[in-house]
């Protein structure tokens, strides 16, 4: 199913609290991405990273923390700083090369923080 | 930081007709413009794409153009079909220091009236 796994589905939490979602990719993928999509407002980034051991803020890292130890899994963590987190996440990656850039998206995790 | 305008929002086309939507881009340094396509409660998935080096480009009923001067692209479907209901991002890409960071349009949703 696309080789990029995100887990869970969907996850509930109180306000207040931190809340960690899972990004696994088995595609050998050298960057990974994490975006955040709200209606009518499309794919903003949170997060990105091209190699182990770093990554780079992107258009809304304010209120989420991100880890690269393995190059197959890049997890978001969402914490309580972050002003409005009930939102869709989407999770990519992709292939770093001079000719192939398609981004793979994950299936998503829908969070709501109540 | 680089910033993609994407219209119409929505967009309703009669099964058979042609659909364009638009996009700018505000740095003239994006040099790769992907678009995607995300069914309702799917993953969004890449249909075509064009470097700047290019004008346009086809694959069957669906075509890009892309006008460098005047910062837009644009994504053409022809002989829309009901599956062709979805929504649609477009997406500018600029590589600072090696990392590719994508900067996404908005959305689009088309619906395609039997």
């Amino acid at each position: 199913d696309g080789g990029i796994t995100q887990s869970p589905k969907y996850l509930f939490r109180k306000e207040g609290q931190n809340v960690t979602l899972s990004c696994e990719q088995n595609l050998n993928h050298d960057a990974m991405y994490w975006y955040r999509q709200d209606p009518g407002q499309g794919l903003r980034l949170i997060y990105y990273s091209q190699i182990v051991n770093d990554f780079q803020k992107g258009d809304i890292a304010e209120g989420y923390s991100v880890s690269r130890e393995k190059k197959e899994s890049f997890p978001l963590t969402v914490t309580s700083a972050q002003k409005n987190p009930t939102a869709f996440y989407l999770c990519a990656s992709r292939a770093i090369s001079d000719t192939y850039e398609e981004q793979y998206f994950g299936p998503g995790t829908r969070l709501t923080v109540t | 930081g680089e910033n993609v305008e994407q219209h119409p929002s929505t967009l309703s086309v009669q099964e058979g007709d042609s659909a364009v939507i638009k996009c700018t881009y505000s740095d003239s340094a994006s040099n790769y413009f992907p678009w995607y396509k995300q069914e309702l409660g799917k993953r969004p998935q890449l249909i075509i794409d064009i470097r700047s080096n290019v004008g346009e480009k086809k694959d069957q009923r669906i075509a890009v153009t892309l006008n460098k001067t005047a910062k837009h692209f644009s994504l053409h479907i022809t002989e829309t079909q009901p599956e062709d209901s979805a929504v649609y991002f477009c997406a500018a890409s600029i590589a600072p220091g090696g990392y590719q960071k994508v900067t996404f349009g908005t959305g689009t949703k088309l619906q395609v009236i039997p």
